[in-house]
């Protein structure tokens, strides 16, 4: 089957560094996305990973490696506005999209 | 970036009508648009694939007579919710595919959401 795991919610303070985990399993696999929203909002594209290794930009890194079937999201200097959901999805080996449940991401001051 | 237009983004119709909400791609030609449904507190659900030309790949589950899917140009699918009912109210969201962008997968965009309330 086709699975995806990621955190429910994680908690950070401003300023801070925060990893989302992701944890595949799928039926083949052309590429990891990241997308951030928030509520009531579409998704916004934050990043691709289709090789391995760390992917970075601006605050934002993802890192895959698909020995392992795992990728994560690093945000760094965390602001107030990046209190949002974090999806991971993954494109399979008939480029369908399966989305992780996605995480909610809560920020502090 | 490339943009995805999706109208309207808010509809309110009463049980019984049809709605029909357009996604657009702007800059960019897209043979292949994906249609969403997103109940609360729930993750993204693929409904179908649009492709240019040709009939919509549904998803397992989802009634085609239901959500009719036009995909009648490069830049226009259009999604068409039939008889709707309460349990129709969700949030569609769109996306395409710029192939011409992220290399052979094509980066995904999205459209901005609509929110359909059946009363």
């Amino acid at each position: 089957g086709q699975n995806i795991d990621q955190p429910t919610e994680m908690t950070a303070t401003e300023g801070a560094i925060v990893q989302i985990n992701c944890t595949y399993q799928t039926s083949g696999f052309n590429g990891l996305f990241w997308y951030q929203q928030h509520a009531g909002e579409a998704p916004t594209f934050l990043s691709y990973n289709v090789l391995d290794g760390l992917e970075e930009k601006g605050r934002f890194s993802s890192f895959l490696s698909r020995s392992k079937g795992y990728s994560y999201l690093l945000l760094k200097e965390l602001q107030m506005k990046d209190s949002a959901s974090y999806l991971c999805a993954t494109l399979d080996s008939n480029y369908q999209l399966i989305w992780g449940a996605g995480t909610k991401l809560i920020i502090k001051p | 970036g490339a943009v995805v237009s999706q109208h309207p983004s808010r509809v309110i119709c009463k049980s019984g009508t049809s709605v029909k909400i357009e996604c657009r791609s702007l800059d960019f030609q897209a043979t292949t648009m994906f249609w969403y449904r997103q109940f609360p507190k729930q993750s993204l659900m693929l409904m179908a694939t649009s492709n240019e030309g040709s009939k919509a790949t549904y998803e397992q589950g989802v009634e085609k007579d239901k959500f009719l899917i036009n995909h009648a140009s490069l830049t226009l699918s259009t999604l068409t919710v039939t008889s709707a009912h309460p349990e129709d109210s969700s949030f569609y969201i769109c996306s395409a595919r710029d192939l011409d962008s992220g290399g052979d997968t094509g980066e995904l965009f999205f459209g901005e959401g609509s929110r359909l309330t059946v009363l």
